[in-house]
């Protein structure tokens, strides 16, 4: 099992920019989660989502920002318009319930100039 | 609302040292504690659970309900061990994880 894996590890984005964070969830899980590592400070939780259902979004910027889990294909966390306070770390996580252990990628490193 | 609080930004100590990782609590119910350690810009892993009572790596986790405390201990600390490591709660029947900031140790050898 190759792990939950998010791409790419590091994005550069100018100002006003969209960036694109993609996460695959381990196989068998159908859960996904996004956390935000802000510097200095320990991980947020952003949003939960099942296979094309956002379950839980109490965590996001209210604009902005958008999250999906479409049927096929990875999740996207999506920022549009990115400003320097955006940059952060990115995790995914997945789990194949709720209650189960959750499993961490290895983050996507985005910087805003 | 539940909180997290990891006291020590920075911990050094070293090799064959014992260490304590300090982690609080403050939540009213019965909270699932974790920790979870994260080596140079990879991915988080996790390292315990307070409800299967394991030890990994030789480190162990006690949870202290009437001290709201889950520290994290290792006898013997090792190089290898140099990692951040992040407390984590998870409330009752909710599936969010609270985190604390995160505890950066250094083992020197």
């Amino acid at each position: 099992n190759a792990g939950v894996m998010q791409n790419p590890r590091h994005l550069v984005r100018r100002r006003g920019q969209e960036a694109r964070l993609r996460c695959s969830p381990m196989k068998g899980h159908s859960h996904v989660y996004w956390y935000r590592q802000l510097p200095e400070e320990g991980l947020k939780f952003m949003v939960y989502l099942q296979k094309e259902n956002i379950i839980d979004e109490s965590g996001m910027p209210k604009e902005r920002f958008s999250a999906e889990f479409p049927k096929e294909g990875p999740s996207i966390l999506r920022i549009q318009q990115v400003v320097r306070g955006d940059s952060a770390a990115y995790f995914c996580a997945s789990s194949p319930d709720m209650r189960n252990t959750i499993y961490f990628g290895e983050g996507s490193w985005l910087t805003v100039v | 609302a539940q909180r997290v609080t990891q006291p020590e930004k920075l911990l050094s100590v070293f090799k064959g040292a014992p260490v304590e990782l300090k982690c609080n609590y403050s939540y009213s119910g019965s909270p699932e504690l974790f920790w979870y350690v994260q080596y140079s810009r990879q991915r988080l892993q996790l390292l315990l659970r307070h409800i299967s009572r394991e030890s990994i790596k030789g480190f162990t986790a006690d949870l202290n309900k009437g001290e709201t405390s889950f520290h994290l201990k290792k006898p013997f600390a090792q190089e290898e061990d140099s990692a951040m490591y992040y407390c984590a709660l998870r409330a009752g029947s909710n599936y969010k994880l609270t985190f604390g900031k995160g505890t950066l140790l250094t083992v020197n050898p």
